[in-house]
C-alpha cells in the first residue's frame, strides 16, 4: 500500500492565520492527490482534489500544490468554520489510502 | 443533488456478518462517471479504504479485509452493499457510502455515516 503521512498531527492556530499542512507519499503518485475537511461527527468534504483544484464551493482561502510525493495544503487566513481534521488521501493506485489526519484547533 | 445515505444494525456479534446497504437518491447509480465505495473511521481514528464497486459490478477490495468482504449492486433500488464476515472488536467503526467521481478522482459526496459496534 502507499503509505501517506501528514505533518503535523496537530496544530494550533488563530482567526487569520496562514496555514500549511503537509502531505507525504511513500512513493510517487503524480498528482493524485486530495484534500477533505471532517468536522465532528460529519463525514468527510472534498476541498482540492488532484493536488491543486478547487472543489465547487469552497472558499478560495483553500489552496493545494505539490506533486510526486510532496504536497501542500494551505489555508491563507484562517476562519472560526476552519477549525477541523484535514485528511489528504491518495487515489493513484488502490487501495486508495488516507493520511493520519491533521487536527487544527485554536 | 446526490444524497447517500447508510442503513443496517448498529451492533453485531463477534464472529457473525456485518451487512449495511447505502441508498442512493439524485443520481443513478448506473452512472458511469463514479465508483461506489465503502470507508470506515475507527472512533477517534483516521479513515479507511474498505472497497468500491462500478456500475458493471467490478469491485475493487482492500487487500487487508478481500477475504471477509462482499460488495454488490441493486441497481432496482438505486443501492448498493456491504457484507463483512467473521467480525471481531477491531471492525467497531463509522461506517461511510461514498462516491468516488472518475472526473475528480476523489470522493465528492459522502453518506453521514453510521456506527457499527461489534460487541457480545
Amino acid at each position: 500500500d502507499f503509505q501517506m503521512t501528514q505533518s503535523p498531527s496537530s496544530l494550533s492556530a488563530s482567526v487569520g492565520d496562514r496555514v500549511t499542512i503537509t502531505c507525504r507519499a511513500s512513493q510517487s503518485i503524480s498528482s493524485y492527490l486530495n484534500w477533505y475537511q471532517q468536522k465532528p461527527g460529519k463525514a468527510p468534504k472534498l476541498l482540492i482534489y488532484v493536488a491543486s483544484n478547487l472543489q465547487s464551493g469552497v472558499p478560495s482561502r483553500f489552496s493545494g500544490s505539490g506533486s510526486g510525493t510532496d504536497f501542500s495544503l494551505i489555508i491563507s487566513s484562517l476562519q472560526p468554520e476552519d477549525f477541523a481534521t484535514y485528511y489528504c488521501q491518495q487515489s493513484y493506485t488502490t487501495p486508495y489510502t488516507f493520511g493520519q489526519g491533521t487536527k487544527l484547533e485554536i | 443533488q446526490v444524497q447517500l445515505q447508510e442503513s443496517g444494525p448498529g451492533l453485531v456479534k463477534p464472529s457473525q456478518t456485518l451487512s449495511l446497504t447505502c441508498t442512493v437518491s439524485g443520481d443513478s447509480i448506473s452512472s458511469s462517471s463514479f465508483y461506489w465505495t465503502w470507508i470506515r473511521q475507527p472512533a477517534g481514528k483516521g479513515l479507511e479504504y474498505i472497497g468500491r464497486i462500478y456500475t458493471s459490478g467490478t469491485t475493487n477490495y482492500n487487500p487487508s479485509l478481500k477475504s471477509r468482504l462482499t460488495i454488490s449492486l441493486d441497481t432496482s433500488e438505486n443501492q448498493f452493499s456491504l457484507k463483512l464476515s467473521s467480525v471481531t472488536a477491531a471492525d467497531t467503526a463509522i461506517y461511510y457510502c461514498a462516491r468516488y467521481s472518475v472526473i475528480l478522482a476523489g470522493y465528492d459526496d459522502w453518506g453521514q455515516g453510521t456506527l457499527v459496534t461489534v460487541s457480545s
